[in-house]
Order: C-alpha cells, then structure tokens, then sequence
C-alpha cells in the first residue's frame, strides 16, 4: 500500500531554516511527483509547489520562490522540503502528497504532516 | 491572489443531501476542467474525493460527485452520514503565478 512517512515536528527560530522529509514506499517512486502543502492552525490549505521525482523538474508558488527548494533522492525513495528564512506566519503543518498522476495536482496520497514552528 | 470562494459552513440531516460551491474566475475554475475536492477531518490528512471536477478516485464513495458550470464547481454529497462531517477544500489549476489555488474550506456539519 502507498504510504508517505514524515520527519517529525520541529521548533525554529525566526530566519532560520527546515528541512522536512516524506519517504515513499508501496509505488514507483519515479513515475509520480510529490507536492507539498501547509496549512496554519486554524487555517486552510496552501500549495507550496512540486517535485517530479523523475528529473527532479520543480514549480514552486510563487509567493515562495526564493525561499523554499524541494529534492528527492530516488535512491532512498525520499523527498525533503527545505523553507530558508523562516517568519512567525511559516509556523503551519507541512504535508507531503503524492501525485495523481504525473508530476502536478490534483493529490492522492498525504504524509501524516510535519509541526513546523517558528517561535523565538 | 484570493482563493476560490466556499461557504464557511453548510448542515444537513443524515438521508439528506447538500451541495457546496466553490466560485473562482476563468483564470481557474472556469477556464479548465482540473478541479479537486478534498474531505479533511479534524486532526488528519486531507482526502481527494473527486478530481478533473468530476472523477471519483477509486475507492470514494459514489455518494460523493462533482459539477461544474461557469466559474463555479460544485461538491454533491448524497445519503448524508455521520462520518461525512469534515471541512472541505476544493481545488483548481490557475493560469496565474500561483499555479494551483485552494478554496477558503467548508465545514460540514451532519447534524
């Protein structure tokens, strides 16, 4: 079965930087893309971007471009999100996702999210 | 860029059923048929339950489907149940910088 495994929680300081992960198991990894969303307590949900584990082709929101970079390492089926510069209002659950098909939305499979939170 | 507009809240009865809106532009909803819905439950990872406006993911239950007219999609959930009590998120592709745009949600409540 499809699973995506997160690191856990993390605690920041303002302008420092995350490096979440999401393992993959129970698919190829290279023939699907992984997206990453985050949701603020309380909040809704925002796209952040993706990665196609293929090539490693990204597209990042445009509202992050700059301060965020996602990879994978096919060799560890293992896709990571790193946020640079991080602000009090970057504080949100991070979740990894499988594609559907391809590379982009829409998303079938979601890791257990990861508590990122910036606090001084 | 504001998201797709949804109703904050929606009810129904168990038996009954309800529909949910998500209004956006034709940058997005109505200029392209790549509009998702998802179901999250307190505490958990968001579900697709219907993708391309209208598809049901293996799986779903076919109480669930979608539409579209204009710039507006819509979620029909059918035989209302308890455990169809969640938020509800659709969606879209956007020809804008942002590239994929999410409604503000929707809580359901089966009351």
């Amino acid at each position: 079965q499809v699973q995506l495994v997160q690191s856990g929680a993390e605690v920041k300081k303002p302008g420092a930087s995350v490096k979440v992960s999401c393992k993959a198991s129970g698919y190829t990894f290279t023939s699907y893309g992984i997206n990453w969303v985050r949701q603020a307590p309380g909040q809704g949900l925002e796209w952040m971007g993706w990665i196609s584990a293929y090539n490693g082709y990204t597209n990042y929101a445009q509202k992050l471009q700059g301060r965020v970079t996602m990879t994978t390492d096919t060799s560890t089926s293992t896709a990571y999100m790193e946020l640079r510069s991080l602000r009090f209002d970057d504080t949100a659950v991070y979740y990894c996702a499988k594609a559907h098909r391809g590379s982009s939305p829409p998303v079938d499979y979601w890791g257990q999210g990861t508590l990122v939170t910036v606090s001084s | 860029q504001s998201a797709l507009t949804q109703p904050a809240s929606v009810s129904g009865s168990p038996g009954q059923s309800i529909t949910i809106s998500c209004t956006g532009t034709s940058s997005d909803v109505g200029g392209y048929n790549y509009v998702s819905w998802y179901q999250q439950h307190p505490g958990k990872a968001p579900k697709l339950m219907i993708y391309d406006v209208s598809n049901r993911p293996s799986g779903v239950s076919n109480r669930f489907s979608g539409s579209k007219s204009g710039n507006t999609a819509s979620l029909t959930i059918s035989g209302l149940q308890a455990e169809d009590e969640a938020d509800y998120y659709c969606s879209s592709y956007t020809s804008s910088s942002t590239l994929e745009m999410f409604g503000g949600g929707t809580k359901l409540t089966v009351l």
